[in-house]
């Protein structure tokens, strides 16, 4: 299947510090990633849904202007966490959405752990 | 922010028997549906998918039942090996909307 990579996979920062994930999608173009964030022994949920070349799309309850996303290639869309703060503390993951005529399919990336001191 | 106590349901059992685990969902739109399976500081990787249009679908050692109905979904995974720990999530789609809502989770526990 295709691959998507994350980078970096894990992360320590102090907090008020900004940090970047970055998503790849490694063999194929991707339109549409999405962003999720993970507690420790919950679900993933939905942050955002980056499309490229536009602006993305919010879910409620998550700030824009926090968690800001640029999808600027048909390959990498990055994540930046503004002014960090323990409670961001978490398992960031990302997806990629492929298109293969009607059928879409979603491939996840391995994750990032940030760790906001 | 973390949530402090919070388990994840656990299913414990014995290598080569059967598992079943079980989810339910809400949104009766849903036409799409999927299982992942994550291990411990990885991303979900895909399982097997069903449409709405059908009600079961077998890969290998897997099967997805779904019940309409009752709004129910279920992972059978024959011969249950080591490798099967995990936690496994169930997750939905309806038409018309690209993002794919997450269920809650199952942890499986697989005794040697």
């Amino acid at each position: 299947g295709a691959v998507v990579s994350q980078h970096p996979s894990w992360v320590i920062c102090k907090s008020g510090t900004s940090v970047k994930i970055e998503c790849r999608s490694l063999d194929f173009q991707a339109t549409t990633m999405f962003w999720y964030r993970q507690f420790p022994k919950q679900s993933l949920m939905l942050m955002a849904t980056s499309n490229e070349g536009s602006k993305a799309t919010y879910e409620q309850g998550v700030e824009k202007d926090k968690f800001l996303i640029n999808h600027a290639s048909l390959t990498l869309s990055t994540l930046t966490v503004t002014s960090a703060h323990p409670e961001d503390s978490s398992f960031y993951i990302c997806s990629a959405m492929q298109r293969e005529g009607p059928q879409e399919t979603q491939y996840f990336g391995p994750g990032t752990r940030l760790l906001v001191l | 922010g973390e949530s402090v106590g919070l388990h994840l349901p656990t299913l414990s059992v014995q290598e080569g028997d059967n598992s079943i685990i079980n989810c339910a969902y809400s949104n009766s739109a849903s036409d799409y549906f999927i299982w992942y399976k994550q291990e411990s500081g990885k991303g979900p990787q895909f399982i097997i998918d069903i449409r709405s249009n059908m009600d079961k679908r077998q890969g290998q050692r897997v099967t997805v039942l779904l019940n309409k109905t009752v709004k129910h979904l279920s992972l059978q995974i024959a011969a249950t090996q080591p490798g099967d720990s995990a936690v496994y999530f169930c997750a939905e789609k309806s038409g018309g909307y690209q993002k794919v809502t997450f269920g809650t989770g199952t942890k499986l526990q697989v005794i040697p």
